[in-house]
């Protein structure tokens, strides 16, 4: 069972264009939602991540929108840079931190940003 | 500080065999997780150790063992390999139970023939 639906699979913008990536989740346990930025070669990197007692948290030029009621959170990068080519991935948890503690990922977006 | 640590970073292995992976956490973290990435299944939890503890496990055979060290160091196993555990296998570490920003090593990449 998947608890976690990303979508799209793969993203092509252009420099400076805008960028959204959506997921959606299933646990209502779930209260923690981090988004993970993969270069080849490399581990995921923590991006930004949300708890669901804020709708929208911002850094930069990422941006995480969080929807409880509709169970859906969602990536927005603006002012997309070749340098954010990219497989993002998001995940959710619990925050609890005890013993079912897991990050569940979705499948990932495999983002082009061309020049 | 020095970020979490994976050796090796690559591996080929024969089907029958068995195989090792290390991973040293962020200094002053004692949670130590760890995942399979595939490009089919994508990133899943094998198991988590706390205080030289497994706190938390995965859906996947016994094959895959893992053990955590007093200096929070961690190690993974997986005996009577197959094909199919050919992965990127990442280590996540993180201060402590209640803190849940997990930091990735780059991995190691497991070849299995």
């Amino acid at each position: 069972q998947q608890q976690v639906k990303q979508s799209p699979q793969s993203l092509i913008v252009q420099k400076g264009g805008f960028s959204i990536i959506n997921c959606a989740y299933e646990n209502t346990a779930f209260d923690y939602f981090p988004w993970y930025q993969q270069f080849p070669g490399k581990g995921p990197a923590l991006l930004i991540a949300i708890r669901p007692d804020v709708s929208e948290k911002k850094e930069g030029r990422f941006t995480i929108s969080f929807n409880k009621s509709a169970k859906q959170f969602s990536l927005h990068i603006m002012d997309s840079q070749p340098g954010d080519s990219a497989t993002y991935f998001c995940a959710a948890s619990t925050s609890s931190g005890g013993s079912n503690y897991k990050l569940t990922f979705g499948k990932g977006t495999l983002l082009t940003v061309n020049p | 500080k020095a970020g979490v640590t994976q050796t090796p970073r690559y591996l080929i292995k024969t089907r029958g065999q068995q195989v090792t992976l290390s991973c040293s956490p962020i200094s002053g973290h004692r949670s130590v997780s760890w995942y399979q990435q595939t490009p089919g299944q994508g990133l899943q939890f094998l198991f988590e150790y706390f205080s030289e503890t497994q706190r938390n496990k995965g859906n996947f055979p016994g094959r895959f063992s893992g053990r955590q060290f007093s200096n929070s160091r961690s190690e993974m196993n997986v005996s009577t390999l197959e094909l199919g555990d050919s992965a990127l296998y990442l280590c996540a570490s993180r201060p402590g139970r209640a803190n849940t920003e997990a930091f990735f090593g780059q991995g190691t990449r497991l070849t299995v023939v």
